[in-house]
């Protein structure tokens, strides 16, 4: 089955740039979307079809996808941005969807 | 602007029915596909099911053999029932909505969640 893997942990100083991965075989030949999720919250959609900003996510959030690695980039990292990040795509085969393990980003 | 409201019992004892239900405002109920996502404490995000305006409907396979996602459409709402619950289904349970194109059967983003539902299942 396809499956997405993200490390559960990330650290970034404030002002440099995060990167978060998601990793799944043949990931560049869908779609992948991302979402953030603060504590107590509902995950937030941040990036969808790879690298689209829905309206009112700030530039400093990027996304990109090839082989078989998505990643989420946040330029100039503020501390409003300490969450947890999601990414998922659609399995076509069964349409089903499919969420990586979530990667916890800590900015300090 | 689209709103989710979901509702339902947030303690079960083993073995009981999990019940929600989840109703749409503000936006069209047959152009988006709706779906049940769940949460457990601390761990990740896990897609349950969907279901389109037509009925059609489809399954995590791990949990198709328990799982019923209905709609009513005149309601503008749709519901999860997940049977035989045991500690492993504690969760906060999410509703979405899923854009794409329904004709087509393509899918999109979750754009829109729920405030969620924490279901505790205890003896």
């Amino acid at each position: 089955s396809f499956e997405l893997t993200q490390a559960p942990s990330v650290s970034v100083s404030p002002g440099q740039s995060a990167s978060i991965t998601c990793s799944g075989d043949k990931l560049g030949e869908r779609y992948t979307y991302w979402y953030q999720q603060k504590p107590g919250q509902s995950p937030v959609l941040i990036i969808f079809q790879d690298n689209k900003r829905p309206s009112g996510i700030p530039e400093r959030f990027s996304g990109s996808n090839s082989g078989n690695t998505a990643t989420l980039t946040i330029s100039g990292t503020q501390t409003m941005d300490e969450a947890d990040y999601h990414c998922q795509a659609w399995d076509i085969t069964t349409t089903t969807a499919v969420f990586g393990g979530g990667t916890k980003l800590t900015v300090l | 602007q689209v709103q989710l409201q979901q509702w339902g019992a947030g303690l079960l004892k083993p073995s009981e029915t999990l019940s929600l239900t989840c109703v749409v405002s503000g936006g069209s109920f047959s152009d988006y596909y709706w779906s049940w996502i769940r949460q457990p404490p601390g761990k990740g995000l896990e897609w349950i099911g969907e279901i389109d305006h037509s009925g059609s409907t489809y399954y995590k396979p791990s949990l198709k053999s328990r799982v019923t996602i209905s709609a009513d459409t005149s309601k503008n709402q749709f519901s999860l029932k997940l049977s035989s619950v045991t500690a492993a289904d504690m969760a906060v349970y999410y509703c979405a909505r899923a854009s794409g194109e329904v004709n087509t059967g393509w899918h999109d983003a979750f754009d829109i969640w729920g405030r969620g539902t924490m279901v505790t299942v205890s003896s």
